[in-house]
């Protein structure tokens, strides 16, 4: 069984300009979850998603971040304009059940210069 | 969602249990713990969760007290590969969310 993928492993962007983050849950999973990881902090709540809805958005940390799911199925993380604080690693998992493990990706780095 | 309490590092020796502590007094009534554990800058890993009697997995076993305030992840023979930060996390209790709050964590150091 395939695990969590997400595209690109790392990104370089100019401040201002825009990035899209990808992320394949695990597949039959309903349950998307978005975390990030900025430099010397901990691992932070974005998102989670139930199939194409959004359950909480509380971590969200501005209206540059847009999240979408449409279809339920793949999930994607755009950041428009990007700055230079939006800098660490994004990391996607997902689970069956909301009280269930969540599995995570690899992450993806992204770096706003 | 309530707090977790972790000793910041911990030595343990190859092959050896390795045994993790975690506090969380605070704990409601429907709370789980979990515990998931992150190698280097590999993304979090899941290794088990339990609400209120213990569990044993594969990877681990998880001891919570009985009036659950706090609770321990067992590694029975630890190897270096489970050199790690690992996280215990309270979470989904009354609200709809799968939100995980992660802390510090305890660094274990496994030794040959």
């Amino acid at each position: 069984e395939a695990g969590v993928t997400q595209f690109p492993s790392h990104s370089v962007i100019e401040k201002g300009q825009t990035v899209t983050l990808r992320c394949d849950p695990i597949s039959g999973h309903d349950n998307l979850y978005w975390y990030r990881r900025v430099m010397g902090k901990e691992i932070k709540f974005l998102l989670h998603f139930v199939k194409e809805s959004k359950q909480d958005e509380s971590g969200m940390p501005n209206n540059r971040f847009l999240a979408e799911r449409t279809g339920g199925t793949y999930s994607t993380l755009k950041v428009q304009p990007a700055e230079l604080e939006d800098s660490g690693v994004y990391f996607c998992a997902s689970s069956q059940r909301i009280a269930g493990g969540q599995y995570f990706g690899p992450g993806t780095r992204l770096t706003v210069t | 969602d309530a707090k977790t309490t972790q000793p910041p590092s911990m030595d343990c020796a190859e092959g050896r249990a390795a045994n993790l502590p975690c506090n969380h007094s605070t704990i409601s009534g429907n709370e789980y713990v979990y515990w998931y554990r992150q190698i280097h800058s590999q993304g979090p890993q899941y290794i088990i969760h339990g609400l209120k009697n213990n569990e044993t997995n594969e990877m681990a076993s998880l001891i919570i007290t009985e009036d659950r305030k706090s609770s321990t992840l067992i590694l029975p023979h630890a190897t270096l590969r489970d050199t790690a930060v690992y996280y215990c996390i309270v979470g989904h209790g009354s609200s709809n969310t799968g939100k995980l709050i992660f802390g510090q964590g305890t660094t274990l150091q496994v030794k040959p």
